[in-house]
């Protein structure tokens, strides 16, 4: 009965691969989010959906490219993957989202260590 | 621009209070929220305050200003478990959540 879960845990995959992540949250939330924190632990937005439409689209590389097949998915997918690439990717959900209030509240999945050698 | 201040670590011992404080300049505000996050997992939502005042839960307490742009989570009678980071985050103008680099907490016996 996991709110918000992330696949895979850990990747570990070589420089100039493509590579998806996938997040699914049973919370019913309208609005998803991804977040990269690197080694210094700054937690950085990079996407945001809110029914099916991106609302926030950080400056990001256009390398990286969130889908979202349905309104409990958000998947990321990182093509060319680049050294810098490597930190932990967090997704995450809210209720509403642009809402003000407790309803912006973020549940977080677990994380996904992404490794680029 | 946009900026949250918070300590980058702070220690306390097993059983006393700390006072973890954050400072923010954003445009406009929605609110404000703290997360904790332990090593190598995820954040977990702690509070949040929208209205001046303090708002106590449990052991945990958040406190606002919003005039002053200010926060702090209080935290008593530390447990060793209360070893974590702790991140506020401001729900500015456009509903963005904009987020401080986080507290480190180290609590000792």
């Amino acid at each position: 009965d996991t709110a918000v879960s992330q696949t895979p845990k850990y990747l570990v995959t070589q420089m100039g691969n493509d590579k998806s992540i996938k997040c699914e949250q049973n919370l019913g939330h309208d609005t998803m989010y991804w977040y990269k924190q690197d080694s210094k632990k700054f937690l950085k937005i990079m996407f945001s959906y809110n029914n099916k439409e991106l609302i926030i689209n950080e400056t990001v590389p256009n390398r990286f490219s969130p889908k979202s097949p349905d309104k409990a998915h958000l998947n990321l997918h990182i093509n060319s993957l680049e050294l810098g690439d490597s930190a932990v990717y967090f997704c995450a959900s809210s209720q509403v989202g642009l809402a003000g209030g407790p309803s912006d509240t973020q549940y977080f999945g677990p994380g996904t260590r992404l490794t680029v050698l | 621009g946009q900026n949250i201040d918070q300590p980058t670590e702070m220690t306390a011992t097993e059983g006393a209070i700390v006072q973890i404080n954050c400072t923010y300049q954003t445009s406009g505000f929605n609110g404000l929220f703290w997360y904790q996050q332990h090593a190598g997992e995820a954040p977990t939502f702690l509070s949040y305050n929208v209205l001046d005042g303090l708002e106590e839960k449990g052991r945990f307490s958040s406190f606002l200003s919003r005039s002053k742009g200010y926060s702090y989570l209080l935290l008593k009678e530390l447990q060793m478990k209360d070893s974590a980071s702790y991140l506020c985050a401001v729900l500015d103008s456009n509903y963005q959540l904009i987020w401080g680099a986080g507290t480190k907490l180290i609590i000792k016996p």
